[in-house]
Parts: structure tokens; C-alpha cells; sequence
């Protein structure tokens, strides 16, 4: 069975600071990671991917993955409130028997961003 | 352009009704997805078709039955539903499907319809 974790939540942080999403997984096969953010009643809305071990940056927001760990992060800088949603950590893997990908999610952590 | 569309976006059914949900996309990607999602739960992945083929399904109860009738389009027919089926039903599609590549395996959803089986 492969897993994703992430970390419980609920998170509330106030204006303007660091949020801080944490993942792991337990495919070491996977190759490709990525965080979707979804409010309430939508669809999953991609926001970051990333595929190498080290960060990557796409304006407030930076990915990191540690292959070795098995972990990938999300830090959301100055947060506004627009931000609360829930966000879902994803990992692709082949399923079984294949080379088809297949999204795995994690539960999702639900963020405040509080004025 | 990573537009996937859906219709309708809201559908109310009863439970000895049959209707179809509709998935499209333009973007030349060759496996398409469908997932439930229940409330404060992860997507949950039905169906997959890989170049317009059924590749994977997760042991979705009959009255549920996917459709690929070209590389664009997608559709779920729904027949027979219990009110327990009330959810988002999402549509993805991903350009090439394949869990070894990089970037070409990026999936990308459409706004869903949101199911209510009365």
C-alpha cells in the first residue's frame, strides 16, 4: 500500500507569516510530487510541483523535497487569507504492474490565515 | 491552456434515474481520470483511461460506468445510484500517464460536478 502522509492540522497562522506544510510518502519509486490547494466545495487547484531533490520557488511559495527522507514540504511566505484552503500533499507512482502514474494523496492539512 | 471543463456542475438525481456526467479536454493529453471526492476527504480514484483505453479501475460498483469516446472527451454514466454516491465527481487528465516520466505526468482537474442521489 502506498502512503502519504501529512501533517494533521488544522494550521492557523496569523497574517503575514510562515506557513508550513509537511508530506512524506512511502514509494521510493516516486518520481514526481506536487500541492494542490482546494477551497471549500472546489476542484484541486495545482500550485506547486517538483521533481528534484532541493527547493523550488514560484513566488510566495517554496517546495522542498528529500528523496533520502521521503519528504516534501510546502512554505507559504507571508500569508494572506486568501491562502486558507485545505492543501493536499500528492505523490505519483506507477501503479502496480505498470508504467501508468497514479496520484496518491495525502489527507490534506486545512490552513487558517487569520487577519 | 490546462483547461478541463465538466457538465453539469451541479446534478440532483433519484435513485431509479440515469444520467451522464461529461468531462473535456484540449490539450492533447492522453489519460483521463475520474475521482469521487466526499467531504473533508482526499480524491478517490475510480477510473483511469490511457489512449482511450480502460487501463484502471478501482472496483467501482457497476452503476457506475466510464465511456472514452476520443482522446478529447470523457464521460461517466450513472444508472441506479444510492444516496451514499452524493459527492464531487472530479475529472483529471494528464498528458502522457506515465509514473516515470517528469513533468509530462502533471495532472490537472476540472471544476467537477457536484452529485446529490436522492
Amino acid at each position: 500500500q502506498k502512503e502519504v502522509e501529512q501533517n494533521s492540522g488544522p494550521l492557523s497562522v496569523p497574517e503575514g507569516a510562515i506557513a508550513s506544510l509537511n508530506c512524506t510518502y512511502s514509494d521510493r519509486v516516486s518520481q514526481s510530487f506536487f500541492w494542490y490547494r482546494q477551497y471549500s466545495g472546489k476542484s484541486p487547484e495545482l500550485i506547486m510541483s517538483i521533481y528534484s531533490n532541493g527547493d523550488k520557488e514560484d513566488g510566495r511559495f517554496t517546495a522542498q523535497l528529500n528523496k533520502a527522507s521521503q519528504y516534501v514540504s510546502l512554505l507559504i511566505r507571508d500569508s494572506q487569507p486568501s491562502d486558507s484552503a485545505t492543501y493536499l500533499c500528492a505523490v505519483n507512482s506507477p501503479d502496480r504492474g505498470s508504467t501508468l502514474g497514479r496520484l496518491y494523496f495525502g489527507r490534506g492539512t486545512q490552513l487558517t490565515v487569520w487577519p | 491552456d490546462t483547461e478541463v471543463t465538466q457538465t453539469p456542475k451541479h446534478l440532483v438525481m433519484g435513485m431509479t434515474n440515469k444520467k451522464s456526467l461529461k468531462c473535456e479536454q484540449h490539450m492533447g493529453h492522453r489519460a483521463m481520470y475520474w475521482y469521487k471526492q466526499k467531504a473533508k476527504k482526499p480524491p478517490e480514484l475510480m477510473f483511469v483511461y490511457s489512449y482511450e483505453k480502460l487501463s484502471i479501475n478501482e472496483s467501482v460498483p457497476s452503476r457506475f460506468s466510464p465511456e472514452c469516446p476520443n482522446s478529447s472527451l470523457l464521460n461517466l454514466h450513472l444508472h441506479a445510484l444510492q444516496p451514499e454516491d452524493s459527492a464531487l465527481y472530479l475529472c483529471a487528465s494528464t498528458l502522457m500517464g506515465n509514473g516515470l516520466l517528469g513533468s509530462t505526468d502533471t495532472q490537472y482537474f476540472g471544476p467537477g460536478t457536484r452529485l446529490t442521489v436522492l
